[in-house]
């Protein structure tokens, strides 16, 4: 299993954009990147997913570059309610056998 | 749409009795996937049913075993508990065709349980 490094702990202020990393040295060809929100008690919440390059929906963007042993997750614009734990998951898409969780960062936002 | 639902939202337990916790998947779905999150880590994958068997098994004693029924509802079972076994217990359900490439898991509120 692709083991995967995010930083602990982040923090931003309204309205800026946060850029968080994930390093997966490990990654297998068949891996995807999926990133998951958590807010406390609750389950993870899909945030986006990509292969390759670069993958954008309407909450955020992911970047991957070409040998593809990190990703980046940018959330433009945050806000506070965006202050939760953000887990880069590397693995066989909704394959939970063979996908890890890390322990995630958490980003808090400040006004 | 109902999304995946879990109950009981929190119980307690005295160490060494049995817990059931419940999981109805997100409509569509036939995958039912648990997790053990323990405060401040990730969650931890127990396994994965699909088509009533257990297919996929994280790194979990025998104390934890599972089921799933024909309707894809699932149940997670876990014997002698120990103090350890205090955590947020997740459901995850998602569709097998999605489950090679792309595809997301679809996560409940999870049951909170506290051993003492």
């Amino acid at each position: 299993l692709a083991k995967t490094t995010q930083p602990i702990s982040m923090d931003s202020y309204e309205g800026q954009e946060v850029n968080i990393t994930c390093s997966h040295n490990n990654i297998a060809t068949n891996d995807y990147i999926t990133w998951y929100q958590q807010f406390p008690s609750q389950g993870p919440r899909f945030i986006i997913q990509g292969y390759k390059t670069k993958v954008t929906n309407e909450v955020a963007s992911l970047f991957i570059p070409a040998d593809r042993k990190s990703s980046t997750l940018s959330l433009p614009r945050v806000s506070l309610s965006d202050t939760a734990v953000y887990y880069c998951l590397v693995g066989d898409g909704a394959n939970a056998g063979k996908s890890t969780f890390g322990d995630g960062t958490t980003l808090t936002v400040k006004p | 749409d109902a999304g995946v639902t879990q109950s009981p939202t929190h119980l307690i337990k005295t160490r060494g009795q049995q817990v059931t916790l419940r999981c109805s998947p997100k409509s569509g779905h036939d995958t039912v996937s648990w997790y053990q999150q323990a405060l401040g880590q990730g969650p931890q994958f127990i396994f994965q049913y699909y088509e009533e068997e257990e297919r996929q098994r994280g790194n979990f004693p025998d104390r934890f075993s599972g089921h799933q029924f024909p309707n894809y509802s699932s149940e997670l079972n876990v014997n002698a508990l120990l103090l350890g076994d205090s955590a947020l217990y997740l459901c995850a359900s998602s569709r097998a065709r999605d489950r090679v490439g792309t595809g997301e898991l679809f996560f409940g509120e999870g049951s909170r349980l506290t051993v003492l």
